[in-house]
């Protein structure tokens, strides 16, 4: 039982160029969400998943698009990277939509430079 | 916006010692959940208080929750060197289901 897993851990890109974070979970959650973490703010939710094939806006969206094709997969892309989508990405899933008890994945570090 | 803010940022103690944070927020809760972050790593899930209960209680911790005052309390017993980490309190709204996160408190344990 691995939990939430994210592919890759670290990457770096260039102004322009194109990635897609992958997260998947084994816990049969419904659930998933995609957060971006910046020195001093937190955790802000970026877009999330109330089961596969639906998908909705968070907090801070612009600039990012995601799937849900399969219920155990989240993908989160970034089509035209830009230096202030510097980061690092945590994907989080849950069961529970009225305590909304969420696990983490171990994050991505995005540079772009 | 950031829904929760937590006091002090950072926080520094002596093994043994108890340390405490405080969380206020701004709107009506469903309920309020701590989270615990080790350096380089993701959050892991601590305690949660539903919006009925005042206080709760987790092997060293310690939760209080004042809607009155739109605030909580996490409260560690007994530091210990592995407890040092960043500790976030989020809220989830009534009626949103979505947790929002506080910037969190720096909490280091000197041994």
């Amino acid at each position: 039982n691995a939990g939430v897993t994210q592919t890759p851990k670290f990457r770096v890109l260039k102004t322009g160029q194109s990635m897609t974070l992958l997260c998947a979970q084994d816990m049969n959650h419904e659930y998933m969400y995609w957060y971006r973490q910046d020195p001093g703010m937190g955790l802000r939710l970026i877009h999330y998943s109330v089961g596969e094939g639906t998908t909705a806006k968070g907090e801070v969206p612009d600039g990012y698009n995601v799937s849900r094709l399969k219920k155990q997969n989240f993908l989160l892309g970034l089509e035209s990277a830009a230096p202030s989508q510097t980061s690092v990405y945590f994907c989080a899933s849950s069961q529970d939509r009225e305590t909304d008890t969420q696990y983490f994945g171990p994050g991505t570090r995005l540079t772009v430079l | 916006s950031q829904q929760g803010e937590e006091d002090p940022q950072a926080l520094s103690i002596q093994e043994g010692e108890n340390a405490t944070m405080n969380c206020s927020y701004k709107t009506s809760i469903n309920n309020l959940q701590w989270y615990r972050q080790n350096s380089g790593r993701g959050l892991v899930h601590l305690i949660l208080i539903r919006s009925n209960e005042r206080e709760k209680h987790s092997g060293r911790l310690r939760v209080t929750l004042d809607t009155s005052k739109k605030s909580s309390s996490l409260l560690i017993t007994a530091s210990r060197a592995a407890d040092t980490a960043s500790y976030f309190c989020a809220t989830v709204v009534l009626n949103d289901y979505k947790l929002s996160f506080g910037a969190g408190t720096t909490v280091t344990v000197r041994a």
